[in-house]
């Protein structure tokens, strides 16, 4: 079965630098996403893509956050000024066109920030 | 807005009892709902859905759950636990309107299972 695949499955950074977490979505997925956990805390949404824009947006997606599609098939999530506490496993996740597509996820990220 | 309650950070059960995993939702519109489980150092994994069809649905490894409308809660069943379940649980809302929408979690409740 298709899935989802994130790399690097740990990443460790020091505070203010920037990270690049990478995603392969479902090849014939159209929407894509990006959610956090804090540890112990839940799922958070952060982003969604379609058509090579974002779409929806939480809160928590400032600027220091930005996501691209370079290549049609990577989605990447850029954190451009690490704080301590982006410190969180990062999902991605895709979803086809059809009206009852499941979201699919990856195994995910953890970023930890020291 | 949408919204979930988990009730219970945590629930144990003994091997072969019933597990009951509850949630309620809160939504503006006719939800979408879902339970998703996280194994350790895994990602998210699609128990079951509820699009509005049939109020009972069954999903993967024994689980079911029933949408009632009434109580706004859509609770996660399994009759006989195995020690194979004990993961993290999350219960999930949407708008159904379109694909492309965010899912919302629930904070998740953590299933033990002893033997």
């Amino acid at each position: 079965e298709p899935e989802v695949t994130q790399t690097p499955s740990h990443q460790v950074t020091q505070m203010g630098q920037e990270v690049i977490l990478r995603c392969v979505p479902i090849s014939n997925h159209l929407y894509f996403y990006w959610y956090r956990q804090i540890l112990g805390q839940k799922v958070e949404f952060l982003v969604s893509f379609y058509n090579n824009e974002i779409s929806e947006k939480s809160e928590i997606f400032d600027d220091q956050f930005s996501v691209e599609r370079p290549d049609g098939s990577n989605f990447t999530l850029k954190i451009r000024s690490t704080k301590l506490e982006d410190s969180a496993m990062y999902f991605c996740a895709s979803e086809g066109s059809s009206y009852n597509s499941p979201l699919h996820f990856g195994n995910g990220t953890r970023l930890t920030v020291t | 807005a949408q919204s979930v309650t988990q009730l219970g950070s945590h629930v144990s059960v003994s091997e072969g009892a019933l597990v009951l995993l509850r949630c309620n939702y809160s939504s503006s519109v006719p939800p979408y709902l879902f339970w998703y489980v996280q194994y350790p150092n895994q990602g998210l994994q699609l128990l079951l859905k509820y699009t509005s069809a049939a109020t009972l649905v069954k999903g993967i490894n024994g689980f079911e759950a029933e949408f009632k409308k009434s109580e706004t809660s859509f609770h996660l069943t399994k009759p006989s636990a195995h020690m194979s379940d004990a993961a993290e649980y999350f219960c999930a809302v949407s708008d159904p309107a379109q694909a492309g929408t965010a899912l919302i979690f629930g904070k998740g409740t953590t299933l033990s299972v002893s033997s």
